[in-house]
């Protein structure tokens, strides 16, 4: 099946920071969406983004979807943007509905 | 309009016991998926309903079985529960079957197997 690789696993930042974070695929997707999972469990969506560039507040993100890859961006971190944030795509082929990655746990610290 | 609502949020069984989980989708979403979350396998894929008919099957064993109803609720099954199903299970919808569709996720249930 498809695989979804997400770097860095771990990344740890200062309130204020901005950060990238990537998502790799390894063949092509019908659609791909970034969330956000807080400490209960709530996985909210973030980006509905199969192609091209996206915007909402402090969040963007970048699809080059020739390239597999996109990247999540976030601006002057607040420490209500830590918890592990998942890229999850659509094949264009098999059985799955999303398949997700091994996510990026984002810590920022006031 | 109110969310995807799963219900219990939290459950204890004992091995061997069989579980059954509901799912409440978005008034008007007709597509409802449900995935495991665990610390070592990660978010997975179990199953896809729509129209009351199972669309899609993740790589789980018959274990693991689900339904939906006309109104489009949606509840799954474990029976004969391993240790290993402890998990918390996400339960999400979106309008239709489209790839276009945006998948909008519920609270989860959180499984405790002992």
């Amino acid at each position: 099946g498809i695989q979804v690789e997400q770097s860095p696993p771990d990344l740890i930042l200062q309130e204020g920071a901005n950060s990238t974070l990537r998502c790799n695929f390894s063949d092509s997707v019908n659609n791909l969406q970034w969330f956000h999972q807080n400490p209960w469990g709530q996985l909210i969506n973030l980006f509905y983004i199969p192609s091209g560039t996206k915007q909402n507040g402090r969040l963007s993100a970048t699809t080059v979807a020739t390239e597999r890859y996109s990247l999540l961006y976030i601006s002057s971190s607040q420490t209500t943007d830590s918890g592990v944030y998942f890229c999850a795509v659509e094949p264009g082929f098999g059985n799955e509905k999303l398949t997700f990655g091994t996510g990026t746990r984002l810590t920022i610290i006031p | 309009k109110a969310g995807v609502t799963q219900t219990p949020r939290y459950l204890i069984k004992t091995r061997g016991q069989q579980v059954t989980l509901s799912c409440s989708p978005i008034s008007g979403h007709r597509s409802v998926s449900w995935y495991q979350q665990t610390p070592g396998q990660g978010l997975q894929f179990l199953f896809e309903y729509f129209s009351e008919t199972q669309r899609n099957k993740g790589n789980f064993p018959g274990r693991f079985s689900g339904r939906q109803f006309s109104n489009s609720r949606s509840e799954m099954n474990v029976s004969t529960l391993e240790l290993g199903d402890s998990a918390l299970y996400l339960c999400a919808s979106s309008p239709d079957r489209a790839s276009t569709d945006t998948q909008y996720f519920g609270p989860g249930t959180r499984l405790t197997v002992l």
